[in-house]
């Protein structure tokens, strides 16, 4: 079974600041990494995702995810965090590259809440 | 394209009603996917279907039940509501070609059961 682990339900930072949103994975088999954000009373919009191949991807809004399969992470950041950045953040795992019964089921992670201070 | 629709937005039910919520998607995806969502716990899978006139079980699906008769439009019945069943509903669909899984979403829909 797969499961997702997002490192702090709330993390706060100060315009222009780092962005560092944490997440751990299991897997019992090759995974398909996403990062998806929500913005209050909306859908998910995905930012970004890994399948094969560059280990470091970008997504939309400067975000960018680096997936390292020793520390089974996919941590997401951004170098300088904007107000409109405020939002939930959901990291999800599929067994996308084992095909057969995964059906691209996701698992997500329980969400991190993004707040920008001026 | 309209992408992915859901119906109605919002919704209050006494216990031991009953309702369907119905999903629309207008991109020909084989792959569809109901999704409640709960403050601290993410979104976790209620049922899932990949293809017209077959669904699956997730990983809560007691207390709901869905059809795909038709591949666009994938519906959530809740025959009798409980309290518990409060929840934001997502659903999601995902083209089977390819492969990559990108999951694309609805807007969501509120459900409160008093």
């Amino acid at each position: 079974a797969q499961s997702v682990t997002q490192l702090g339900s709330h993390v706060s930072v100060s315009e222009g600041a780092l962005v560092l949103l944490r997440c751990n994975y299991s897997s019992s088999v090759p995974p398909y990494l996403f990062w998806y954000v929500q913005y209050p009373n909306q859908g998910l919009q995905l930012l970004l995702k890994y399948t094969t191949g560059a280990t470091l991807v970008k997504g939309i809004n400067g975000f960018e995810a680096e997936f390292k399969k020793s520390e089974t992470s996919f941590h997401l950041t951004k170098p300088s965090a904007h107000m409109s950045d405020a939002a939930e953040y959901f990291c999800a795992v599929s067994e996308g590259g084992a095909g057969g019964t995964s059906y691209g089921k996701l698992t997500f992670g329980q969400g991190t809440i993004l707040t920008v201070h001026p | 394209n309209a992408g992915v629709t859901q119906t109605p937005k919002f919704r209050v039910l006494k216990t031991g009603q009953s309702m369907t919520l119905l999903c629309a998607q207008d991109m020909n995806h084989e792959y569809m996917y109901w999704y409640r969502q709960d403050p601290g716990m993410g979104l976790r899978l209620i049922h899932y279907s990949v293809g017209e006139g077959t669904t699956a079980k997730g990983e809560v699906p007691d207390g709901y039940n869905v059809s795909r008769l038709k591949k666009q439009n994938f519906l959530l019945g809740l025959e009798s509501a409980a309290p518990s069943q409060t929840s934001v509903y997502f659903c999601a669909s995902t083209p089977m070609r390819g492969q990559t899984y990108e999951q694309y979403f609805g807007p969501g829909t509120r459900l409160t059961v008093t």
